[in-house]
């Protein structure tokens, strides 16, 4: 696609339900990302993809976390477990190969545990 | 640690002042540097980029930025603001040669009509 696509825009969910975001990256990126953005802050960096390989997934905060991304295509961010600390936006980001070079977000996904 | 310092986090001016956000970075190596910038509603977009070559970058809608690498900044600048800049602006930093990109905390600014 043209750009960076990311689906539901919004999830709404009851505490204790798993939810999966979804992340369509632009054709021919191999790096993607994903970030977090609670209310009032900066982005929180989560994991890194290069390719379907995560070298970097120091930021995942805790094991209700996980990601996957299918070659260099599609990927899944799923919390499990959802707690209410766990609302924010969630913002994917793709590039062609990671190194010197922008970043291009996609709408983020927003994401309120109730 | 690395990381990326934006002092002002809010910041309201009236239509046709001049605009500078402070963007400060912690890492000693060569760095590219980014401006985005999220319009209410939308998506991260770029706005201007540094990766070498001439320390002034001009960006988007007469955005500009300066890097001054002895004192680890990267400022963004508009002499003339509109009320369609009324945003959230992100600074970033990529240490060269890395996929990291380290954002700031942002600045939102507000102008008035």
């Amino acid at each position: 696609g043209a750009g960076v696509s990311q689906s539901p825009s919004n999830k709404v969910t009851e505490k204790g339900k798993d939810v999966e975001l979804r992340c369509d990256p632009i054709s021919g990126h191999t790096a993607l990302y994903w970030y977090r953005q609670r209310l009032g802050q900066g982005l929180e960096f989560l994991i890194y993809f290069q390719g379907n390989s995560a070298p970097d997934k120091s930021g995942l905060p805790s094991d209700r976390f996980s990601a996957e991304r299918t070659g260099e295509s599609v990927s899944t961010l799923t919390i499990q477990r959802t707690q209410q600390e766990d609302s924010a936006v969630y913002l994917c980001a793709s590039s062609p190969d990671g190194i010197d070079t922008e970043a291009f977000f996609g709408q983020g996904t927003r994401l309120t545990v109730v | 640690a690395q990381s990326v310092s934006q002092h002002n986090h809010h910041v309201i001016l009236s239509e046709a002042a001049s605009l500078e956000l402070g963007c400060n970075y912690s890492y000693g190596g060569t760095v590219n540097l980014f401006w985005y910038v999220q319009y209410p509603g939308q998506h991260l977009q770029l706005l201007l980029k540094y990766f070498s070559g001439d320390p002034l970058v001009k960006g988007i809608k007469g955005f500009e930025a300066e890097f001054i690498k002895s004192k680890f900044s990267f400022n963004l600048r508009k002499p003339s603001v509109q009320w369609s800049d009324t945003a959230e602006y992100f600074c970033a930093v990529n240490p060269a040669g890395t996929y990291k990109y380290i954002f700031g905390t942002g600045t939102r600014l507000k102008v008035l009509a």
